[in-house]
């Protein structure tokens, strides 16, 4: 079955450490997206991509990084610069940008610094 | 910038019921609405989509509207059930190019 896959599901980092989350899609989308949730918050938008090799800043972009070097994967670096890390990542995948379709999401992955 | 409002923030009510949630926008110049479904530790399943020239969208128990001048839309829900427990978010397109602007969600608990 056609789907957006996020491993690991749920991560734990030391504080000062770089950490990868990992997103697959074999939907065969165009546009990819990393988003961030807090407890009882919407999602926020860390970096979005329409087309391989180019992505763009979200609004919370600072402390994270991303590569689009295949249509099928976006992994997002959580780095050392994020000062606060501990949430849970929601990467999404739509046909063409936002605006020309639904947007489907993986099962996310949790992160927690200790 | 976008701003999306969801009242209530949570919501209990018993099986059976036919209840509504809001959400609200700041820039009326969208050029679609989307409603989730968020299950806890999950990620957000799509339930409906309304373009900015329809004024609503329905799948099976769920009927979803949008008035655009006004920046309102409603998920209604018939029948309740305990399954239909979950977070209910709405997101639009503000034709930025790319973003959707998420509200903080309406989490529904169904009793039975």
């Amino acid at each position: 079955d056609g789907g957006i896959t996020q491993s690991p599901k749920y991560l734990f980092r030391k504080e000062g450490q770089n950490v990868t989350l990992s997103c697959e899609q074999n939907l065969n989308h165009d546009a990819m997206y990393w988003y961030r949730q807090d407890p009882g918050q919407g999602l926020r938008l860390i970096y979005y991509s329409q087309i391989v090799n180019d992505f763009q800043k979200g609004d919370i972009a600072e402390g994270y990084s991303v590569s689009r070097e295949k249509k099928e994967s976006f992994p997002l670096t959580v780095t050392s610069a994020q000062k606060n890390p501990t949430a849970f990542y929601l990467c999404a995948s739509s046909r063409q940008g936002a605006n020309t379709g639904e947007l489907f999401f993986g099962e996310g992955s949790r992160l927690t610094v200790l | 910038k976008q701003e999306v409002t969801q009242i209530p923030a949570a919501l209990s009510v018993p099986e059976g019921e036919n209840l509504v949630l809001n959400c609200s926008f700041t820039d009326s110049a969208i050029y679609n609405l989307q409603w989730f479904r968020q299950d806890p530790g999950k990620g957000l399943t799509s339930l409906l989509l309304i373009q900015s020239s329809q004024r609503e969208q329905t799948s099976g128990r769920l009927n979803a509207s949008l008035d655009k001048s006004s920046g309102r839309s409603t998920l209604y829900i018939a029948a309740s059930q305990p399954g239909d427990s979950a977070t209910y978010l709405c997101a639009v397109d503000d034709n930025a190019g790319n973003m959707l602007t998420f509200g903080g969600g309406t989490r529904l608990m169904v009793k039975p």
